[in-house]
């Protein structure tokens, strides 16, 4: 069965550093996501990516944050300057289409910034 | 009111009993709905969409009542295997209606299934 694939699967930073998340979406799958979920609380919606360009982010998604679909496999979440509250773990999500079609979750990034 | 509530439980219940789950949302724009399972620190996977007419996928049923913004998820014969996090989810439209497939995800129920 097609998957969604994330690497790293655990990434320690320190603060203010940079760091990228990346993802590998199902190939066939035409809307991307990223989400996050602090531990203990519920996962949260990041951003939305459809057609090259971002479609919806929250309000979470502030200019720290970016993504990109470098070549057409990938999609990244860069975060430029993490803080300590960034320490969440990272699920990137794909899908064919929108409304009732399954979300399908990467295993995800968990991000420990120190 | 929040996006998406749930009882966070936790649910503690013998092998074989019968539980539900109940799941309110504030948007009545709300288009698609779902139960997603998550085990502890993994990824949350789809367990069944929810349709207006109900549906039922082996032990698990699901309803929705669009009018009560309700949606509820009953699980019978419950196994040991069913220990886990169950998530009740929203898909919801971006402002100007548009849909983009955000979802939104409740605080999630906690089930434990005993000997």
């Amino acid at each position: 069965e097609p998957e969604v694939t994330q690497t790293p699967s655990h990434q320690v930073t320190q603060m203010g550093q940079e760091v990228i998340l990346r993802c590998v979406p199902i190939s066939n799958h035409l809307y991307f996501y990223w989400y996050r979920q602090i531990l203990g609380q519920k996962v949260e919606f990041l951003v939305s990516f459809y057609n090259n360009e971002i479609s919806e982010k929250s309000e979470i998604f502030d200019d720290q944050f970016s993504v990109e679909r470098p070549d057409g496999s990938n999609f990244t979440l860069k975060i430029r300057s993490t803080k300590l509250e960034d320490s969440a773990m990272y699920f990137c999500a794909s899908r064919k289409v929108t409304g009732g079609s399954n979300a399908f979750f990467g295993q995800g990034t968990r991000l420990t910034v120190v | 009111r929040k996006e998406v509530e749930q009882d966070p439980g936790p649910f503690n219940v013998p092998e074989g009993a019968t539980v539900a789950f109940n799941c309110t949302y504030s948007n009545s724009a709300s288009q698609s709905f779902f139960w997603y399972r998550q085990d502890c620190r993994k990824e949350p996977k789809l367990l069944m969409s929810v349709y207006s007419s109900g549906n039922e996928d082996g032990r698990f049923t699901a309803q929705l009542n669009r009018a009560s913004q309700y949606i509820s998820l009953l699980i019978r014969d419950s196994k040991l295997s069913d220990s886990a996090t169950y998530l009740c989810v929203v898909n919801q439209p971006y402002a100007g209606g548009t849909s983009y497939g955000k979802l939104t995800f409740g605080q999630g129920t906690i089930l434990t299934v005993h000997p």
